[in-house]
């Protein structure tokens, strides 16, 4: 079946430092991919998205870009921010009538100033 | 986006109870609901897609007896895990879809997740 594989952390980085958090997938057909995050206390949020083969997804200074030759949907930032700690998932779609999702382990990203 | 609340938060049970567990839709009717659990260091799994007015929908190895769902209106859905045990004690959270009608995807908001312990 469909899966996701993402580092898993946790990642601690100083503020203003480059990230990138590794990802992967399998899957049958042409998913839809996505990051999703959840900061401290709230329910996941989504980040990005990206919908077809070479699509790039971009948000609050993320971004991702859907690599079909690779299987791979990277999240990168630039410059992270205190404010961008939080616990981010890779997950695909995988169509079943509704949309169904289906998630990476998610990863632990703490920023200090 | 949409705002997604659950009820309670957190809580803790004796070993046999039966615990439910809230998921509201605030601000928009919500056809389509996903409930998910979280273990530790894991990813979120999905346990079953509940439809308003009709019988949910349950990922294999979910134990539909275990854990009962309604989606009686289209702003509420319910899960109760049945005669706990400590093996259901768990991070469960819901989503609700919403149709975009303008994209292939139905995006879907999460509630803030219920923490269950069982002793």
């Amino acid at each position: 079946g469909n899966s996701v594989t993402q580092m898993e952390g946790p990642v601690t980085l100083s503020e203003e430092a480059f990230l990138t958090i590794n990802c992967t997938y399998t899957a049958t057909g042409y998913p839809s991919l996505f990051w999703y995050v959840q900061y401290p206390g709230e329910g996941l949020q989504l980040l990005l998205k990206a919908t077809k083969a070479d699509d790039k997804g971009s948000n609050k200074g993320f971004e991702a870009t859907y690599r079909k030759e690779t299987t791979s949907f990277h999240l990168e930032k630039g410059s992270v921010q205190v404010s961008d700690s939080a616990v981010y998932f890779c997950a695909l779609s995988d169509w079943g009538g509704s949309e169904k999702l289906v998630f990476g382990k998610g990863m632990k990203l703490t920023v200090n100033p | 986006g949409a705002v997604v609340s659950q009820h309670p938060s957190r809580v803790i049970c004796k070993s046999g109870t039966s615990v439910k567990i809230e998921c509201r839709s605030l601000d928009f009717q919500a056809t389509t609901m996903f409930w998910y659990r979280q273990f530790p260091k894991k990813s979120l799994m999905l346990m079953a897609t509940s439809n308003e007015g009709s019988k949910a929908t349950y990922e294999q190895g979910v134990e539909k007896d275990k854990f009962l769902i309604n989606h009686a209106s289209l702003t509420l859905s319910t899960l109760t895990v049945t005669s706990a045990h400590p093996e259901d004690s768990s991070f469960y959270i819901c989503s609700v879809e919403n149709p975009s009608g303008l994209s292939s995807y139905n995006e879907q908001f999460f509630g803030p997740g219920t923490r269950l312990t069982v002793l």
